[in-house]
Formats: C-alpha cells, sequence, structure tokens
C-alpha cells in the first residue's frame, strides 16, 4: 500500500522556469511532509518541510504548499537551476506516541533542468 | 564532521548468506534508522534505534535485525538472504531530544551514502 504516491517519475524545465514537483498522500495520520533531494551515489539530503497546521512554507527558492482536504502537497523551484537536476522524494511522518519517527517515502521524481 | 558513514559501500551475496551492514550517526547524534531502497523506489522503513533497544519497525520479516551500540553506531544483519533483498541500504542519524522535549514533531534525519547489496 503506498501511502505517499509521486506519479510524475520524471520532469524536465528549462533552467529559469518554475519546477513544480507533486505528491499526494492517503494516510490521514500524517502531520508532517517533507521533501528530500537526491544525487546519485549520496544519501538524500532534506530540502524543506511543512507540518499540517501549515499551507505554506518557503525557503529561498523552494516553496512546498499543502493541501490537506486534497491530501496533496508540491514543491516549487523557482527559479530552476542546473544543479536542481537531481531525485526528489516526498516524504511523510505520523508524530506517533513517544514521539518516534517513522518516514514514509514516495517514489520519487526525476527532475532535469535543461540550461 | 564526517556525517553519516557506511560500510561497505558495495557488498555481493548469494542466497541464503548473512550480511552486516554497519553505519556511524553524524556526531552529536543518537538515533539510528535503517531503510530499504529497491530499485526506482523510495527508500522503506526498516527500523529504529534510540538507546540501544529498537524503537519502531516497519514491514520486514524478522530475517531483518539491528543493534545499537553505546556510541550510537548502529548495525544491520539480515540472515537467509533472498535475491529480493538486494537494494541500497540507507542509514540515518537524528537527535531524539528534539522531540523528546515536545518540540517540533519532525527531527532531521541525516542519510549516509548507502551500503549497495547484491545478492545472486
Amino acid at each position: 500500500d503506498q501511502q505517499v504516491k509521486q506519479n510524475s517519475p520524471s520532469l524536465s524545465v528549462q533552467e529559469g522556469r518554475i519546477s513544480i514537483l507533486n505528491c499526494d498522500y492517503t494516510n490521514s495520520m500524517f502531520d508532517y511532509f517533507l521533501w528530500y533531494k537526491k544525487y546519485p551515489a549520496e544519501g538524500p539530503t532534506f530540502l524543506i518541510s511543512i507540518s499540517s497546521i501549515k499551507d505554506k512554507n518557503e525557503d529561498g527558492r523552494f516553496t512546498v504548499f499543502l493541501n490537506k482536504s486534497a491530501k496533496h502537497l508540491s514543491l516549487h523551484i523557482v527559479p530552476s537551476q542546473p544543479g536542481d537536476s537531481a531525485v526528489y522524494f516526498c516524504a511523510a511522518t505520523a508524530g506517533g506516541g513517544g514521539g518516534y519517527q517513522k518516514v514514509t517515502f514516495g517514489t520519487g521524481t526525476k527532475l532535469q533542468v535543461i540550461p | 564532521d564526517a556525517g553519516v558513514t557506511q560500510s561497505p559501500t558495495h557488498l555481493i551475496k548469494t542466497r541464503g548468506q548473512q550480511v552486516t551492514l554497519r553505519c556511524s550517526p553524524k556526531s552529536g547524534h543518537d538515533t539510528v534508522s535503517w531503510y530499504q531502497q529497491a530499485l526506482g523506489q523510495g527508500p522503506q522503513f526498516i527500523f529504529q534505534y534510540y538507546e540501544e533497544e529498537e524503537r519502531q519497525r516497519g514491514n520486514f520479516p524478522d530475517r531483518f535485525s539491528g543493534h545499537q551500540f553505546p556510541n550510537y553506531s548502529s548495525e544491520l544483519n539480515v540472515n537467509a538472504l533472498l535475491l529480493g533483498d538486494s537494494a541500497l541500504y540507507l542509514c540515518a542519524s537524528s537527535l531524539a531530544g528534539v522531540w523528546l522535549a515536545g518540540g517540533s514533531s519532525y527531527n532531521e534525519q541525516f542519510f549516509g551514502p548507502g551500503t549497495r547489496l547484491t545478492v545472486l
């Protein structure tokens, strides 16, 4: 059962344009959402997160939007740069008892930014 | 700060064998989580260790076991290897104090580069 879904396996965007990566989730218990970026031969790197009590979080060129009623979140990258080319994972976690964190990842979207 | 380190980088085993993967957390971190990433998939949570105990477990069989040492480093053991165990195994470390203190609901996990396991 894929609780976090990224339906677009790949995305190509011209440098300077906006990249929009989408993610859907099914588990209503998720209360924190994250985006990770992964380069080849490296582990995922945390990019940006959003709590379920918010609908937007911004960090420089990166903005994450959360639509709880639709169980949908998106990552916007503006402007896109060639160095942004990587696999982006959407992930989610539910606080749970004791606060121990089990992070559920999506399958990833490979972003290619074309110079 | 070396960050999260994992060893070995690559490993080839045959079906039925046993394997041990190792992880050293980022300096100052006390919690270690292990993930399995199959080709074309996202990382799947295996389990998490804090204070040398398994605190949470994902949907993995008992063939997958782990250990955390007093210095917070950790091992992942897989017995009776199957072809389907071929994957990238990722270790992530974090600081429990953030969520134990009732603060942020998420404590950022820092990932290592992973160990690529191939089962023939």
